[in-house]
């Protein structure tokens, strides 16, 4: 059975520090996503991590995989207001009918 | 411009009383399927299609019905609404059964 679990599920940070967020996952899948979520909005797709080792980078956001490890992680640099949302990571595999697989969601605040 | 459009956006209901979510895709997409969305749960897969007539069930599928008769719409049918299918809703589109998925608005639900 695939599974998500990310953490943290609450992330409170200062504009301008780093911090990551995980997504650990239960079984091989074949694919990754990352999803941003604004309050009371749809889910846009910010990554698909395809092969072990993969890292994407868009603005201050960088995502990669592991595939060995069935980790990935989203690495938030000098983070800004804008950034406020919750993230979602989600695996999929053929085997499972490529359903989408979600974890329960980071919800990330940025003080100013 | 490419979108998933879910009607209606908001909806309160009462136990019993059959309703119908509708979702429309305009980028030719073979894939649909629906969430629903928990706190703390993330997003769980109600039904998923892989092509028009083709349907079947995700995690969640009790006290939900689908139908895919047009390869554009998937509509989301709870037949006799229950107060625990309070919840918020997606429908999503993907290309074939792999890629990042198109998520529709939402429909806040709530069954009084």
């Amino acid at each position: 059975e695939l599974k998500v679990e990310q953490n943290p599920l609450f992330l409170s940070m200062q504009e301008g520090k780093n911090y990551t967020i995980y997504c650990n996952y239960s079984t091989t899948s074949d694919r990754l996503y990352w999803y941003r979520q604004d309050p009371g909005k749809s889910l846009e797709s910010l990554f698909v991590l395809l092969s072990n080792g993969a890292v994407k980078q868009e603005g201050r956001l960088m995502a990669s995989l592991d595939t060995k490890a069935r980790l990935s992680t989203l690495h938030i640099t000098a983070a800004v207001h804008d950034l406020s949302a919750t993230y979602f990571c989600a695996v999929d595999k053929e085997e499972y009918g490529n359903k989408l697989v979600f974890g329960a969601g980071t919800i990330l605040r940025v003080k100013s | 411009e490419a979108q998933v459009t879910q009607n209606p956006r908001y909806l309160i209901t009462v136990t019993g009383k059959k309703l119908t979510v509708t979702c429309s895709q305009n980028m030719n997409h073979e894939y649909m399927s629906w969430y629903r969305q928990d706190p703390g749960l993330g997003l769980r897969q109600i039904y998923y299609s892989m092509n028009v007539e083709v349907t079947d069930k995700g995690d969640v599928p009790e006290g939900y019905k689908v139908s895919r008769k047009e390869k554009r719409n998937f509509p989301l049918i709870l037949e006799l609404p229950s107060p625990n299918q309070t919840s918020l809703y997606f429908c999503a589109s993907r290309l074939t059964g792999t890629g990042r998925a198109f998520f529709g608005q939402g429909t806040r639900l709530t069954v009084v």
